[in-house]
């Protein structure tokens, strides 16, 4: 059965701080691996990555996508109280289908 | 990406009764997926609804339970039909552009039922 698996399950850092979130994941043809920021409902998009080796970067946020291992990272670098908020990653097969994570909680304190 | 509009945002209902969401794109998309998050959980895929066919539901939902409409290529709704308190969830909509692209998500509808 295809699972993605997300930890830690919460975090609590200072501002200023670096965080990283694993992403592990099991999955039949994969095709894609998405990050998500979700603060209130909608989760926001961050990433999708594809390929191995890659490192994706927006601002202080990056990505990269490990296949044989079959894992992801998101770092946090500089972290903000506007960074707390439960981060989703997501598998997409071929299927069209979304396998999501059970998401990793970030709390920044100033 | 495209944007997705969700009403209504937030109900509280009456159990035994339906709610009805809906879920209007700004372009036109092939599949649209229904998700359920239930309190402190993921999400949880409900249904793929494609335009012209009959949903698509995932092991555990029904379409007694959630009908969905499919009737155009720009508009869904979902309906939680019978509710009881443990259907209390955020329910998201969702869509992608195209083959590899990435999905985006509507503003959420959070249902509490009493």
């Amino acid at each position: 059965e295809d699972k993605v698996v997300q930890s830690p399950l919460s975090l609590v850092v200072h501002e200023g701080d670096t965080v990283t979130l694993n992403c592990s994941y099991e999955v039949t043809n994969f095709r894609s691996l998405l990050w998500y920021k979700q603060e209130k409902k909608a989760p926001t998009f961050l990433f999708m990555l594809t390929s191995s080796g890659i490192e994706k970067k927006s601002g202080r946020l990056s990505s990269i996508l490990d296949k044989k291992e079959l894992f992801s990272i998101l770092n946090i670098t500089a972290t903000q109280t506007g960074d707390s908020a439960v981060y989703l990653c997501a598998v997409e097969a071929n299927t069209d289908k979304l396998i999501f994570g059970t998401g990793t909680r970030l709390q920044v304190f100033p | 990406s495209a944007v997705i509009s969700q009403k209504p945002s937030r109900d509280i209902c009456q159990r035994g009764t339906s709610l009805t969401i809906q879920c209007q794109v700004d372009s036109q998309v092939t599949m649209m997926f229904w998700y359920r998050q239930q309190p402190g959980q993921s999400l949880t895929l409900i249904a793929t609804a494609n335009q012209g066919s009959e949903a698509t539901y995932e092991s555990g939902f029904v379409i007694d339970k959630f009908p969905i409409s499919r009737p155009n290529l720009t508009f869904s709704t979902l309906t939680v039909s019978n509710m009881s308190p443990e259907d209390s969830s955020i329910y998201l909509c969702s869509s992608e552009l195209g083959a590899g692209a990435e999905a985006f998500f509507g503003q959420g509808t959070r249902l509490t039922v009493v």
